[in-house]
């Protein structure tokens, strides 16, 4: 079964302050593929990220850099130089990769809240 | 804006009346997926449709809930009876079902029971 662990709950962090959300996941899939998602006050959802398993290579984009370690099965998200509107819930998700089409498996988030 | 189209965004029902949320999938996409989201948790997956058929339901409560995705119009979840404990955001998700693409999510109905 596959399953998604968020073990922070809330972190609050000042601004300008870089800040690391963890996400450790199972799966006996030896393809799949790994995502973020903020979900802002406002609730939507907003895509940040999708990883195949087979790319180990981190991501920056921005502010944000992703660190992908298949040897810990984590995807670790972090957000560099913080700003109040990054404040959200952010959730890691899972899903098996050979067809693309299956449901994604979502940890229970972690609600990040950047104080002026 | 040809993102995937939830409505309504809010929705409010009594005990015991039903509950219809729609979905319009993004232009081009056959594949539709129903999230819930429990107050304080993450998304979990409920239902996974293509056009007229269900091909994964193994996420939906057995009773009261059912989803359809007819060939024309929007892909629906009807929650008959409703009880307190359905109050929750529904997130429904869509993709092309090919090319491996990611799921695009609508913005969700927020269902409350009075």
């Amino acid at each position: 079964a596959q399953k998604v662990t968020q073990a922070q709950t809330e972190i609050s962090v000042v601004e300008k302050e870089d800040v690391t959300l963890d996400c450790v996941y199972e799966t006996r899939d030896t393809t799949y593929y790994l995502f973020w998602y903020k979900q802002p006050p406002s609730g939507e959802l907003v895509f940040l990220i999708r990883r195949n398993s087979f790319d180990e290579q981190n991501e920056i984009s921005g502010r944000y850099s992703w660190n992908f370690q298949k040897s810990t099965s984590s995807f670790n998200f972090t957000i560099t130089a913080s700003q109040v509107v990054d404040s959200a819930v952010y959730f890691c998700a899972l899903s098996e990769a050979y067809s693309g089409n299956t449901p994604l498996v979502f940890g229970k988030g972690t609600r990040l809240s950047v104080i002026a | 804006n040809a993102g995937v189209m939830q409505n309504p965004r809010h929705l409010v029902r009594r005990r015991g009346q039903e509950a219809r949320l729609r979905c319009s999938p993004m232009k081009g996409h056959s594949h539709v997926y129903w999230y819930r989201q429990l107050p304080e948790e993450g998304l979990k997956f409920m239902v996974y449709l293509q056009k007229e058929n269900i091909i994964d339901e193994s996420g939906m409560p057995k009773e009261r809930f059912s989803a359809e995705f007819p060939k024309e119009g929007p892909s629906i979840l009807r929650i008959q009876q409703v009880v307190r404990g359905d109050s929750a955001a529904y997130f429904c998700a869509s993709s092309p079902g090919f090319d491996n693409q990611p799921q695009h999510f609508g913005d969700g109905t927020r269902l409350s029971i009075l």
